[in-house]
């Protein structure tokens, strides 16, 4: 079975550092990428950007390039998304989901989602 | 950049059909991929490449794309479909999801 597991809920502070997590199991975790989503509250569906976890491979949306570092381990089938200095408006509910096909494909599973609240 | 334009909502009655729909330029060129999204809830796909339903996945959902329009249907409507649903393609090498449509169930 197919699973995406993500780190807890954090509470930051505006300037402080953070990396969630995205364990992935149940398939060829290095030979499928990796997408990250971002959901600020009431909004819609961001997408951030992708990791092929076998070469780290990584291309981010315009909208976040330089803003967040995404990374894997395929050691431990594991995916990072992280930040140097959080911002309150990186206050959001982050998705990881695993992509089927680059280029044209869907995103079949997903992660249970990660809350991220940054406040002073 | 592409854009994606749904409709804010849709409000339809139990029993019947729910039609969403994705806008964008040539859309019928690009393949479409339809997900659902629960509140409190991860996003889900309920249709992949314009017409493809996963398993498990009622046949009252269906997908259609053509021209400058895709569809998501849902026919039979229960109060469990009530939920965001976003429509999503590929355009230069960068996912584009839709604002997102709130389907009411009265």
């Amino acid at each position: 079975e197919v699973q995406l597991v993500q780190s807890g809920a954090e509470v930051k502070k505006p300037g402080e550092s953070l990396k969630i997590s995205c364990k992935g199991s149940g398939y060829n975790f290095p030979k499928s990428w990796i997408g990250w989503v971002r959901q600020m509250p009431g909004k819609g569906l961001e997408w951030m950007g992708i990791i092929y976890p076998g070469d780290s491979d990584t291309r981010y949306s315009p909208s976040f390039e330089g803003q967040v570092i995404m990374s894997a381990d395929k050691s431990i089938t594991t995916a990072y998304l992280q930040w140097s200095s959080l911002k309150a408006s990186d206050t959001a509910m982050y998705y990881c989901a695993r992509l089927d096909y680059y280029g044209s494909g869907s995103y079949h599973y997903w992660g249970q989602g990660t809350l991220v609240t940054v406040s002073s | 950049s592409y854009v994606l334009t749904q409709p804010p909502s849709v409000s339809v009655a139990p029993g019947k059909t729910a039609r969403i729909t994705c806008g964008g330029n040539n859309i019928g060129g690009k393949s479409v991929h339809w997900y659902q999204q629960r509140p409190g809830q991860a996003p889900v796909l309920v249709i992949y490449y314009d017409t493809d339903r996963p398993s498990g996945l009622p046949e009252r959902f269906s997908g259609s794309n053509s021209g400058n329009a895709a569809t998501l249907t849902i026919t039979r409507v229960e109060a469990g479909d009530e939920a965001d649903y976003y429509c999503q393609v590929w355009d230069s090498s960068s996912v584009i999801f839709g604002g997102g449509t709130k389907l009411t169930v009265l």
